[in-house]
């Protein structure tokens, strides 16, 4: 079956560093997708990898391993604005999306 | 502003009553979808269409239909509400040409069914 495991909540410190992980098992692979959700809000897209390694784009950034079906979404000098849910989404062989619950993260000043 | 706008924002409806939720997209994008979202799940797909004309079954289809009758609109139609689709509602839009594409959301509906 198609599966993504993200944790479900997360804490962090205003200006910290925080790394939210995410594993996935699809039918076919076609890139790994991290969305930002605000609360009452629409998933806005973050990143895209389909290669291995890190992409890097301002404070967040995000790797991938497809031999280990790993990826891992990074979030650097914390903001309170960053608190939010972050959504994996694995693309399978179709172009479809499967998605994981989201990691709610909770920045404490 | 170029995007994807819903209607309604939210509604409360009455078990056994038909509804349609709109979804119009301004990006001549091909590929649109309909996402429910529940509280401790990921998004689950209702249906979706990679162009206009054509429709296809997602992950939980079953209570919904959808039409895709030109490009830039994908209403999605509850024929008789039940109180298990209680949810908010999620449009998208993507190129959809094939590759591997982003996805753009709406705003979302919240829909209540009592």
């Amino acid at each position: 079956g198609q599966n993504i495991d993200q944790p479900t909540e997360m804490t962090a410190t205003e200006g910290a560093i925080v790394q939210i992980n995410c594993t996935y098992q699809t039918s076919g692979f076609n890139g790994l997708f991290w969305y930002q959700q605000h609360a009452g809000e629409a998933p806005t897209f973050l990143s895209y990898n389909v290669l291995d390694g890190l992409e890097e784009k301002g404070r967040f950034s995000s790797f991938l391993s497809r031999s280990k079906g790993y990826s891992y979404l990074l979030l650097k000098e914390l903001q309170m604005k960053d608190s939010a849910s972050y959504l994996c989404a694995a693309m399978d062989s179709n172009y479809q999306l499967i998605w994981g619950a989201g990691t709610k993260l909770i920045i404490k000043p | 502003i170029a995007g994807i706008t819903q209607a309604p924002t939210s509604q409360i409806l009455a078990a056994g009553r038909r509804m349609t939720l709109r979804c119009t997209q301004d990006m001549r994008h091909n590929a649109m979808y309909w996402y429910r979202q529940d509280l401790g799940l990921g998004l689950r797909l209702i249906h979706y269409s990679n162009t206009a004309g054509t429709t296809g079954k997602g992950e939980v289809p079953d209570g919904y239909s959808v039409s895709r009758a030109n490009t830039d609109d994908f209403p999605l139609t509850l024929a008789s509400a039940v109180p298990s689709q209680t949810s908010v509602y999620f449009c998208a839009s993507s190129d959809g040409d094939g590759r591997p594409d982003t996805q753009y959301f709406g705003p979302g509906t919240r829909l209540t069914v009592l």
